[in-house]
């Protein structure tokens, strides 16, 4: 299994200011993905991080508000900008090895 | 169509009893249909997964049923202990283009 490592583990940020959390995994991974869990709440998939690519998003979540990057096969940045109070959530990074899935520790973001 | 319906929300058992939570989908496509636990500040992890060709798995004191027919599935975990205290998402999935599909999450307390 993958071991995942997320920066920062949790922040509180200001209305309107961005912030940028960090995905590093022990191995190269083709498939990277990054999911916001809102509290008491289950997942939701933001997008598909691709190296070499754009990012692929769901519906419901655009490109400038979560910019990805996805450098290299062991590494990817989520920003989630000009927050809101709305914003709030945790932010998952998650990497795929054939069928099975797996999560990092998450980042907790309060917005005030 | 891509809903995985879980129930239900929480749960209460008593140490040692059988705690059953269930799902059903709608998506025949699925065809991978994993169970991750999550404790608080903590990411999901994986706990054991099934695949429709198979009725039963078992990992330890974990075991999913699944019945292709009626598109449901559970999860059992025998001889439960508080330490087993946690959210348990069910999941589906399609091979090859790996978008997983959580459902709502059973928050389960066993209690001492």
């Amino acid at each position: 299994s993958a071991v995942i490592s997320q920066k920062p583990s949790r922040d509180i940020c200001q209305r309107g200011t961005s912030l940028t959390i960090q995905c590093q995994v022990d191995s190269q991974v083709t498939m990277m993905f990054w999911y916001r869990q809102q509290p008491g709440q289950s997942l939701t998939l933001i997008a598909t991080a691709n190296q070499g690519s754009e990012a692929t998003y769901e519906s419901g979540f655009v490109i400038d508000k979560f910019p990805i990057s996805r450098p290299n096969l062991t590494f990817s940045t989520l920003t989630v900008s000009n927050l809101s109070p709305e914003d709030s959530s945790i932010y998952l990074c998650s990497v795929a090895d054939l069928y099975e899935q797996y999560f990092g520790p998450g980042t907790r973001l309060t917005v005030t | 169509q891509q809903q995985v319906k879980q129930s239900p929300q929480s749960l209460i058992v008593q140490k040692g009893g059988i705690p059953i939570i269930n799902c059903a989908y709608e998506n025949t496509a699925f065809d991978y249909f994993p169970w991750y636990q999550q404790f608080p500040g903590k990411g999901p992890a994986l706990l054991i997964a099934i695949r429709p060709d198979v009725s039963e798995k078992k990992e330890g004191r974990f075991t999913i049923s699944f019945n292709k027919s009626a598109k449901q599935f559970s999860l059992h975990i025998m001889d439960s202990q508080p330490g087993d205290s946690a959210t348990y998402f069910c999941a589906a999935s399609r091979s090859g283009g790996f978008k997983t599909i959580f459902g709502a999450g059973t928050r389960l307390f066993v209690k001492a």
